[in-house]
């Protein structure tokens, strides 16, 4: 079983709404988890990271959350734009270790 | 453009042929990654280098696969007698150990190359 199960699988909005991606793991204690923006055919880039301490993390119209006791983080999108159509990986990286465990990734489309 | 690059971006070739890909890494960066991503999966760890040292290999990378890095710069991923369950993303990323002071290290990903083995 993946250590970072993600949902929904895909999603589609409208131009300026918001959405709301969520990120459920197993890995515990983690060095920091990540959240990535992959376009189609293109790598992964970091959006948000954040320690097994924080809570929240900003990006611009990106917001990362964190809740360590249920083991879930979100990501949420302000404001949706045409060029947010992406994939959105959440990413756990052990303690120690170099090694990061990749969810399978929400596909957002958000069309005008 | 100082970013991970990787060539060539796509690569079509009959099952049974080798194929080789190559990744440069950002200049500075002593760690290098090669990840393998099916369609609508996150990336699955191949090998990891330090330096031209090659310090873990995933059992996902068969005796079909290999990996150097001769000069602790750029890397090659060669596949021999591709099958048909190869066809992926091959994701490179590189990194430098993290600083002191956050202790976390960030790996810069390249676009990848995609191979259709038909």
């Amino acid at each position: 079983k993946n250590q970072v199960e993600q949902s929904p699988q895909s999603l589609i909005i409208l131009e300026g709404k918001n959405c709301t991606l969520q990120c459920n793991y197993t890995v515990s204690p983690f060095s920091n988890l990540r959240w990535y923006k992959q376009d189609t055919g293109r790598g992964p880039v970091s959006l948000t990271i954040m320690t097994f301490s924080e809570n929240t993390k900003s990006n611009g119209r990106y917001t990362a959350t964190l809740d360590a006791d249920t083991k879930q983080s979100s990501l949420h999108i302000t404001a949706s734009q045409l060029s947010d159509s992406a994939s959105y990986i959440c990413v756990v990286r052990l303690p120690n270790d170099y090694k990061l465990s990749f969810g399978a990734g929400t596909t957002v489309t958000v069309r005008a | 453009d100082t970013g991970v690059s990787q060539n060539p971006r796509h690569k079509i070739t009959k099952r049974g042929q080798n194929v080789t890909f190559r990744c440069d890494p950002i200049s500075e960066h002593n760690r290098l990654y090669w990840y393998r991503q099916t369609l609508g999966q996150g990336p699955e760890f191949l090998t990891y280098f330090q330096n031209e040292a090659q310090l873990e290999k995933s059992r996902l990378l068969s005796d079909r696969f290999s990996a150097e890095r001769p000069k602790g710069s750029f890397s090659t991923l060669e596949i021999q007698r591709t099958e048909q369950g190869d066809s992926a993303m091959y994701l490179c990323a590189s990194s430098s150990p993290p600083p002191a002071t956050s202790g976390q290290e960030t790996q810069y990903f390249g676009p990848g190359t995609r191979l259709l083995v038909l």
